[in-house]
């Protein structure tokens, strides 16, 4: 059974870097697979963050891209997001997920809210 | 970067109704498409997958149908637990992931 929890800070200040890290258990994450990370502002829909393949390849949303980064740890078995000069807007539940090869996002992690505040 | 647009946003229905949402992409994505149902306060759950196929355990009364842009979910006899938001999402552009902006299903 595949399971994903993420950790964090839940309160991060204007203009400071989110970072949250995901740890796996029941599957390698160097075993196949997307790793990403996907958020929800309060109340709004669903946006994809980016993505990190077994390979130790990145895929971003260009919106976000200049500022993310997401990085795995197989000896850990975790992978992690950072997103640099975060505003207001970034606030949200930020969830990490197990991407098929074919883009359905199978396994979720029940979410972490990250609010963005002074 | 294909865009998703679900239609209506909110659609208010009754225990035993049938309903039918409609998600659109802004171009050609064959039949990568996936339907996720979300309840408040959890992470969402993968209904249907390539425009058609039930994931296990999920129950008949759901069905997706269409291809390349234009795709539709249908619960038959709507039950009080489908009461939820509902998300299309492309996977044409795996690893790139788009999701549409949800429908909420309310009594």
């Amino acid at each position: 059974q595949v399971q994903l929890q993420e950790s964090g800070p839940g309160l991060v200040k204007p203009s400071d870097t989110l970072s949250l890290n995901c740890f796996v258990s029941g599957f390698y994450i160097s075993s196949g697979s997307y790793w990403g990370w996907i958020r929800q502002p309060p109340g709004k829909g669903l946006e994809w963050i980016g993505s990190y393949y077994q390979s130790g390849n990145t895929y971003y949303n260009p919106s976000l891209e200049n500022r993310v980064t997401i990085s795995g740890d197989t000896s850990k078995n975790q992978f992690s997001l950072r997103l640099n000069s975060v505003t207001a807007a970034d606030t949200a539940i930020y969830y990490c997920a197990k991407i098929g090869q074919d883009g359905n996002v199978y396994y979720w992690g029940q979410g972490t809210l990250v609010t963005v505040s002074s | 970067d294909i865009q998703m647009t679900h239609s209506p946003s909110f659609l208010s229905a009754s225990v035993g109704d049938t309903i039918t949402i409609s998600c659109r992409a802004s171009q050609y994505i064959d039949i990568y498409l996936n339907w996720y149902q979300q309840k408040p306060g959890t992470a969402p759950r993968l209904l249907i997958s390539a425009a058609s196929s039930l994931q296990s355990g999920v129950p008949s009364r759901f069905s997706g149908s269409g291809s390349g842009t234009d795709f539709t979910l249908t619960i038959s006899s709507l039950q009080p637990e489908d009461f939820a938001t509902y998300y299309c999402q492309q996977s044409y552009g795996t690893p790139h992931l788009t999701f549409g902006g949800g429908t909420k299903v309310e009594i």
